[in-house]
Order: structure tokens, then C-alpha cells, then sequence
């Protein structure tokens, strides 16, 4: 059974640009997480879906991060435009139940704003 | 509000030696814990978790993990450390009363095993 699949690994981009994360959570999994880890720091929760549906987006920074799923099967996060703050580590998750299952994460997408 | 405080930025223990990485929480109600683990250049690996039940939950790999609810604590153990056990370890937690799904986590603890 595949894993939970984050694409790219590694982005650098300049501030001010565009960036598109993307996961693939493991099929069947409704539920998917986007968290994300500032050096150092701890891994913060950003979003999580419910098949198609936003269930809690309160750790979403800006507007300037939107976050979807499309026909509730893979997600994108986008930063629009990217601030140096940004940078960091971004994970997705999912879960086949939300009450006492855990989840299963990718393997990260290390984002660079220079 | 849910927190988790992992205390040690770093614990060095030798080969062969048992290991303790700490993390204790704070939730409104009673928690779900879970302690997971990244090795260099991947992704999180989950490693156990506690939900109900005896207090002493076992792992991947060797781990366990003791809730002790007074002291609202979820330490990480091994017996006999291992040098591929060298990866940081994050401690979360999850309200079971909320409602609310998200994994809170902490700073993260580096477990450096010396050979």
C-alpha cells in the first residue's frame, strides 16, 4: 500500500513568487492534514479536510496560504505570494478514522523563501 | 488550550544503555497521546500511541511509553538504545473532548545514540 506522497521534496523560490505543494494522502483515507515546521520550532497544524470539505482551517497563517481538495482525493497548499517566513517544512497526513487512529504522514516538503 | 512541552532539545545516551525522552501535555479533558519519529530525510514515522486502557502502551521498534495522568506525563523508553534509534522524536497530542482532530506537537527531542 502506497504511503502518503508529498510533491516536490525541495523548493526554493524568492520571495514574492508562487508555490504549489501538493499530496497525495493513501487512498481511502478521508480525512487529510497539512502541518508545517518552522526551524527548530514545532509542527504546527495548518488545515484539515474531510474528504472535499475545510473541517478546521484555524491554523492557516494569511490569507496568503489556500489550501484545497478536489474531489477529496489529493490536496494542494498554495502560498501566493511567498514571504520569507514561510520557510520551512511542510507535512501532509491522513487518516482512515479522526477519534483514536492515527495518522500517517509524507515525507515533508522543505520550502526555502530567499 | 492543548500544548506538550518536550523539555530536552537533545538526549545523548550510549549504545546498549535504556533511554528516556520526556514530553508531558496539557489538554482540557483526557487525551489521545502519540509519540513519532523522523529519521534523516524522511518523513514522520508514528510509533505508538496511547487511547485507553493500560497505562504502559507498547511500539515500533522497541519503544514504549508510560501515561501517568497525575503527572500528565508521556515519557518515551527503550531498554538497550540502538545507534539507529539517532532521530528526532516528536511527542503530540489530540483532545478527546473538543472535538477538535488536530494533532497538537512539541519542539521535538534529538536522541543522539553513541556507538
Amino acid at each position: 500500500e502506497a504511503g502518503v506522497t508529498q510533491f516536490p521534496s525541495h523548493s526554493v523560490i524568492e520571495k514574492g513568487q508562487t508555490v504549489t505543494l501538493r499530496c497525495d494522502p493513501i487512498s481511502g483515507h478521508d480525512n487529510l492534514y497539512w502541518y508545517r515546521r518552522v526551524m527548530g520550532k514545532e509542527i504546527k497544524f495548518l488545515l484539515h479536510f474531510v474528504k472535499e470539505s475545510k473541517q478546521d482551517e484555524s491554523g492557516m497563517p494569511n490569507n496568503r496560504f489556500l489550501a484545497e481538495r478536489t474531489g477529496g482525493t489529493y490536496s494542494t497548499l498554495k502560498v501566493q505570494p511567498a514571504e520569507l517566513e514561510d520557510s520551512g517544512v511542510y507535512f501532509c497526513a491522513s487518516s482512515q478514522e479522526v477519534v483514536n487512529t492515527e495518522a500517517f504522514f509524507g515525507q515533508g516538503t522543505r520550502l526555502t523563501v530567499v | 488550550a492543548q500544548s506538550v512541552a518536550q523539555p530536552e532539545d537533545q538526549v545523548n545516551v550510549a549504545e546498549g544503555n535504556p533511554l528516556t525522552v520526556k514530553c508531558t501535555y496539557s489538554v482540557s479533558g483526557n487525551p489521545y497521546l502519540f509519540w513519532y519519529v523522523q529519521y534523516p530525510n524522511r518523513g514522520l514515522q508514528f510509533l505508538l500511541k496511547y487511547i485507553t486502557g493500560d497505562n504502559l502502551v507498547k511500539g515500533s521498534y522497541g519503544f514504549e511509553a508510560e501515561f501517568n495522568k497525575s503527572q500528565t506525563s508521556f515519557h518515551l523508553k527503550k531498554p538497550s538504545a540502538l545507534v539507529s534509534d539517532s532521530a528526532l522524536y516528536f511527542c503530540a497530542v489530540r483532545d478527546r473532548v473538543t472535538g477538535f482532530q488536530k494533532l497538537v506537537f512539541g519542539t521535538g527531542t534529538r536522541l543522539l545514540v553513541s556507538p
